[in-house]
């Protein structure tokens, strides 16, 4: 069984430019999840889907971060313009529901390693 | 809204003995989840053990069992047996439970720990 599948893994980008950071999920998972994971703030949700629905963008650090998940099996999150500060590990995760009166273990993806010169 | 604190920045152990990772959290919540999860060189997310909050036994899985202490909102991660394959970032976490709060986990600061040979 594959697990929840990113790409690239590493991205260099010059400032200014646009990225687009890919997820697949596990299949059969109808929850996704984008975390950022940086040495100031740590791991911290950016925004999450429910049946390729967002839920909860409260995360989203400011307009430049955009995220779309046009089906249940493929999500994008996209920068644009790029800053150095946005330089980070951003991690995909998916689980069987957001929405559950029972546990539903979040699997992670391996990241992706967003570097911004 | 939830926070998560892990004191200890750094902790090293021998070698076959244990250690012990502290984390504490603040919730008004009364139903939630507990994890520790942890971050290889590789930066995989490996979930090591949960905790249910309405459970009173500590959870525990082979060599990780947990010291869960409610009223004083702490949870510690005991390693017992340490191997060199432990060294690695231990992420605490709190995910809130019920049906209309959605699944979103939030993490501690950390601690990295290395085990010696």
């Amino acid at each position: 069984d594959a697990g929840v599948i990113q790409s690239p893994r590493h991205e260099v980008t010059e400032m200014g430019q646009e990225v687009t950071l890919r997820c697949k999920p596990i299949s059969g998972h109808n929850s996704l999840f984008w975390y950022r994971q940086t040495m100031m703030r740590g791991l911290e949700l950016l925004i999450y889907f429910n049946n390729n629905v967002p839920i909860d963008d409260s995360g989203m650090p400011e307009d430049r971060f955009s995220a779309k998940m046009p089906n249940a099996s493929f999500s994008t999150l996209k920068i644009q313009p790029s800053e150095p500060r946005d330089s980070a590990v951003y991690f995909c995760a998916s689980s069987r529901g957001a929405y559950s009166s029972s546990y539903n273990e979040q699997f992670f993806g391996p990241g992706t390693r967003l570097t911004v010169l | 809204a939830q926070t998560v604190t892990q004191s200890q920045p750094e902790m090293s152990v021998q070698e076959a003995e244990t250690v012990t990772l502290s984390c504490t959290y603040d919730t008004s919540e009364n139903n939630y989840y507990l994890f520790w999860y942890k971050q290889p060189p590789s930066r995989q997310m490996i979930l090591v053990i949960r905790q249910e909050a309405y459970k009173q036994q500590n959870a525990t899985e082979n060599r990780f069992s947990v010291n869960f202490q409610k009223a004083a909102k702490s949870f510690s991660l005991k390693i017992s047996d340490s191997q060199l394959g432990d060294t690695a970032m231990y992420f605490c976490a709190f995910m809130k439970h019920g049906v209309t709060s959605g699944s979103r986990l939030t993490f501690g600061e950390g601690t990295q720990l290395t085990v010696n040979p």
